[in-house]
């Protein structure tokens, strides 16, 4: 069946690269996706990658994809305290392009 | 220009009785999507409309919820004598082709 899976917590130094690491499981899926949800907010659409793509670049945000062992990762250089949040990977099944998600990751920045 | 746009943003209701959640897309979007955020579950896919198509309601937790998208726009989605089990933010999506652009929720408690 469909399953995301990410580590839970994350705590870096502000300045430091955070790495954010995913695997999941449907290897038909088409996109793979970043969200990041700050307290109180929305789902807010950082990034998402293509499956036949290995690796995408936006400003400090790199996602990199390994196709076969169905990994996902979103690195974030230069990680400022409002980057504190918790980001999701999801990833888009079937002809629908429903979103099956991760339990999502909280990401704390230490001044 | 406006993004997606959900009604109430909290909606506060006794067991037993029903609840009606809106949801504006962005203007022009032809796919639609209601997720349901509760701290047990994570996230998780409810149903789904793409234009005059018959929607996908797969993800529906049980024939007490129903949704309907009137004139290809707002989307209402109804929950029948609410359980507390049914306490969750509800979150909309709208997509015109590969990215999904939620809304900022609808916090439903169900005392």
């Amino acid at each position: 069946g469909e399953d995301v899976e990410q580590s839970l917590f994350l705590s870096v130094r502000e300045g430091d690269s955070s790495v954010i690491n995913c695997t999941y499981t449907d290897s038909s899926s088409t996109y793979l996706y970043w969200y990041k949800q700050e307290p109180g907010a929305g789902l807010q659409l950082l990034t998402y990658i293509f499956s036949n793509m290995d690796m995408k670049q936006d400003q400090r945000l790199t996602v990199l994809l390994n196709k076969k062992d169905k990994h996902l990762s979103l690195r974030i250089a230069d990680t400022q305290t409002g980057d504190s949040a918790i980001y999701f990977c999801a990833e888009s099944a079937g002809n629908n392009r429903k979103l099956i998600w991760g339990l999502g990751t909280s990401l704390a920045v230490n001044p | 220009g406006a993004g997606v746009s959900q009604s109430p943003s909290n909606k506060v209701t006794e067991k037993g009785k029903d609840v009606e959640l809106r949801c504006d897309p962005i203007s022009g979007h032809t796919a639609l999507y209601w997720y349901r955020q509760s701290l047990g579950q994570g996230l998780e896919f409810l149903i789904y409309f793409q234009g005059n198509s018959a929607p996908d309601k797969s993800g529906l937790p049980s024939d007490r919820f129903s949704a309907e998208r009137t004139g290809g726009s707002v989307s209402t989605l109804t929950i029948q004598r609410t359980q507390q089990e049914d306490s969750a933010v509800y979150l909309c999506a709208s997509s015109l082709s590969n990215e999904q652009f939620f809304g900022p929720g609808t916090r439903l408690t169900v005392l």
